[in-house]
């Protein structure tokens, strides 16, 4: 079935450094969606990219979406503590019936 | 935006029983979805949950498990049949206020089944 892929699964960074998580889907989707999960919480709306080629930013946080909308991206520049946590890219998929389905996470764990 | 009530919060239960969970919007929405998270796993999407007919289930999860109620615009129940303890997992009640737009999550149940 369909699947959004997302990687890396962790990655541990010194405070100050970048990070970025990666989302590839094997179909095209009609829109990605961003959430991110702290420890011990529920999954808080980021993002939604919808246009091909997309760009949005939020202060520190670039997101992008793929020309062919099968891809998206997430860059963090300059990590803070408060950066910690799992980010999630959801997928929405074409003629899906509005199903939305969810990358796997990327776990982020900065290093003070 | 949309603020979810869900509960209960935490359960322990023990094998063979069922329980019912809870999630109570506080506006009219058009989408709901019930999630199940494994611990530091991805959400597994279960069911949709659709209003007045039989709840749409994902491939692996079926309605003699899982029974979906949503009698209206704000109100869904999941019950979580004849739990074992590979049924252990937090479950998450999703909304969304409009097609192709974001969800709003509940804080989730965490279930342990002993």
């Amino acid at each position: 079935g369909q699947q959004v892929m997302q990687i890396p699964q962790y990655q541990h960074v010194q405070e100050g450094e970048d990070f970025t998580t990666y989302c590839n889907s094997s179909t095209t989707l009609s829109n990605i969606q961003w959430y991110k999960q702290r420890p011990g919480g529920h999954p808080v709306f980021l993002i939604q990219l919808v246009k091909s080629g997309e760009v949005k930013k939020q202060k520190r946080l670039t997101f992008q979406f793929g020309e062919a909308k099968k891809n998206s991206s997430l860059h963090i520049t300059a990590t803070q503590t408060t950066d910690v946590g799992t980010y999630f890219c959801a997928g929405h998929l074409r003629n899906r019936d509005d199903k939305i389905i969810f990358g796997k996470g990327t776990r982020l764990h900065i290093l003070p | 935006s949309a603020v979810i009530s869900q509960k209960p919060s935490r359960d322990i239960c023990q094998r063979g029983t069922s329980l019912t969970i809870q999630c109570q919007v506080d506006s009219q929405v058009t989408m709901m979805f019930w999630y199940r998270q494994q611990p530091g796993q991805s959400l597994t999407l279960i069911a949709t949950a659709n209003q007045g007919s039989e709840a749409t289930y994902e491939s692996g999860f079926v309605i003699d498990k899982f029974p979906i109620s949503r009698p209206n615009l704000t109100f869904s129940t999941l019950t979580v049949s004849n739990m074992s303890p590979e049924d252990s997992s937090i479950y998450l009640c999703s909304v969304g206020l409009r097609r192709d737009e974001k969800l709003f999550f509940g804080s989730g149940t965490q279930l342990s089944v002993l």
